[in-house]
């Protein structure tokens, strides 16, 4: 069984610029949540996929978005970069959608907006 | 709308001392409550979590929680602390808005010394 995985581990970009993230989730999880983790801070639910279908979203501008894919890979976009998105992008894969399963988290990707 | 507070930012303990991070939640619905730890540049572990039942919880690497509803703390205890224990520390809870989503403190930074 392997683990939640992230690519690339490390990106720099310019202000105005578009980023794809990566992440494989954990074989057999149907769900997959992104955070974004900011300097110092924890982990801020940025928005969160069930069976391919956004299904719950935080406190984050519609310049975030999301993909799911049947394979259990997932994308999140981020358009028109701000130096503030600077921070650690982690995704979480879990089981189910409708309890309060255990989260999985992947090593992360740091994004750097010059 | 529900939060959770991470009072101490820092602590420094010595090796072998016993140690607890604090960890205070604020919620007018059930809770599902959780403590993360992450290494340096690593994602986030699960040490423990209480979901329902016996309130004390007891994790992996020698963890234990309490979960107090009276008192809405979640704090997290180890009897005797190892210098590979050094790490930051996150509580999380779980709240059913649409979907299941983590609300994470700010984190305690747990630092050993020998």
């Amino acid at each position: 069984e392997t683990g939640v995985t992230q690519s690339p581990t490390h990106l720099i970009k310019t202000r105005g610029q578009q980023v794809t993230l990566r992440c494989s989730s954990q074989s057999g999880h149907n769900t997959v949540s992104w955070y974004q983790q900011a300097l110092g801070q924890g982990p801020q639910f940025i928005f969160q996929y069930y069976r391919e279908e956004e299904n719950g979203r935080g406190n984050f501008p519609p310049r975030f978005s999301g993909l799911q894919f049947p394979n259990y890979s997932s994308e999140l976009n981020v358009n028109a970069l701000e130096l503030d998105d600077s921070a650690l992008y982690l995704c979480a894969s879990s089981l189910v959608s409708g309890s309060p399963e255990t989260q999985y988290f992947g090593p992360g990707t740091r994004l750097l907006v010059l | 709308a529900q939060s959770v507070t991470q009072l101490d930012s820092q602590v420094p303990v010595f090796e072998e001392a016993p140690v607890e991070l604090r960890c205070n939640y604020s919620s007018s619905v059930s809770v599902y409550l959780f403590w993360y730890v992450q290494y340096p540049n690593q994602g986030l572990q699960l040490l423990l979590k209480y979901l329902s039942g016996s309130t004390l919880v007891k994790g992996i690497n020698g963890f234990e929680a309490e979960f107090n509803k009276s008192q809405t703390s979640f704090h997290l205890r180890k009897p005797s602390v190892h210098i590979s224990d050094t790490a930051e520390y996150f509580c999380a809870v779980s709240v059913l808005t649409g979907t299941y989503k983590y609300i994470f403190g700010t984190g305690t930074r747990l630092k050993v010394l020998a």
